[in-house]
């Protein structure tokens, strides 16, 4: 049971670059999320995804966007990267009846110059 | 806007001192607060808070709610070098069933010294 796996785990482009990250979960559960952690913003919610087939838009969700491509996998994808999206990527997962509990990836380290 | 503001930012202590972290907050639908530890990388989840004045435990970590005054805290007694982390406090708002979001607050960095 690997919980949530995200890749890749470091990731450096250069600004206007696209790239997709890529998040898994094997716990079978409805809800996944994006998040961003920057040095004393804490964490923001990009897009989140209550079910398959529905995304949602979160607090920072500009220059971003998402796939709920089936119940197991949310990717976020950066059309064109730009400097200020540098940030740790996390994806997290949660049961719909244990909402507040979610289960967090490994994170993803992405620097854009 | 909804905001969760985390005291201290930072905070360094002696092996066996108690601490106390604090959590303010002022949201709307508010539904939970809940606490997390970050280490080295992933969040994980302590506890949620629905009810004032219910203290939720666990070992050697607690933490109470007064939604009154909008506050939680998280205690750590009898403090160990394996608390070191970042502790982060969010709420929780629901709009309706299956849309819960969390907003989190920036975390206090606690660093205990063996």
């Amino acid at each position: 049971n690997a919980g949530v796996t995200q890749t890749p785990k470091f990731q450096v482009l250069k600004t206007g670059q696209s790239m997709t990250l890529q998040c898994a979960q094997d716990m079978n559960h409805n809800s996944m999320y994006w998040y961003r952690q920057d040095p004393g913003m804490g964490l923001r919610l990009i897009y989140y995804s209550a079910s398959e087939g529905t995304t949602d838009k979160g607090e920072v969700p500009n220059g971003y966007n998402v796939s709920r491509l089936n119940k197991r996998e949310f990717s976020l994808r950066l059309e064109s990267a730009a400097p200020s999206q540098t940030s740790v990527y996390f994806c997290a997962s949660s049961n719909r009846d244990t909402y507040y509990e979610q289960y967090f990836g490994p994170g993803t380290r992405l620097t854009v110059t | 806007e909804d905001k969760v503001v985390q005291s201290p930012l930072s905070l360094v202590v002696h092996e066996g001192d108690t601490v106390t972290l604090n959590c303010s907050y002022e949201v709307t639908n508010f539904r939970s607060l809940l606490w997390y530890k970050q280490e080295k990388k992933a969040p994980t989840f302590l506890f949620m808070l629905t009810s004032s004045g219910i203290e939720k435990k666990s070992g050697r970590l607690s933490s109470i709610l007064d939604k009154k005054e909008l506050f939680s805290i998280l205690n750590i007694t009898a403090t160990q070098t394996g608390d070191s982390a970042v502790y982060l406090c969010a709420h929780e708002q629901s709009f309706n069933f299956g849309n819960e979001k969390l907003t989190f607050g920036t975390g206090t960095r606690l660093t205990i010294i063996p």
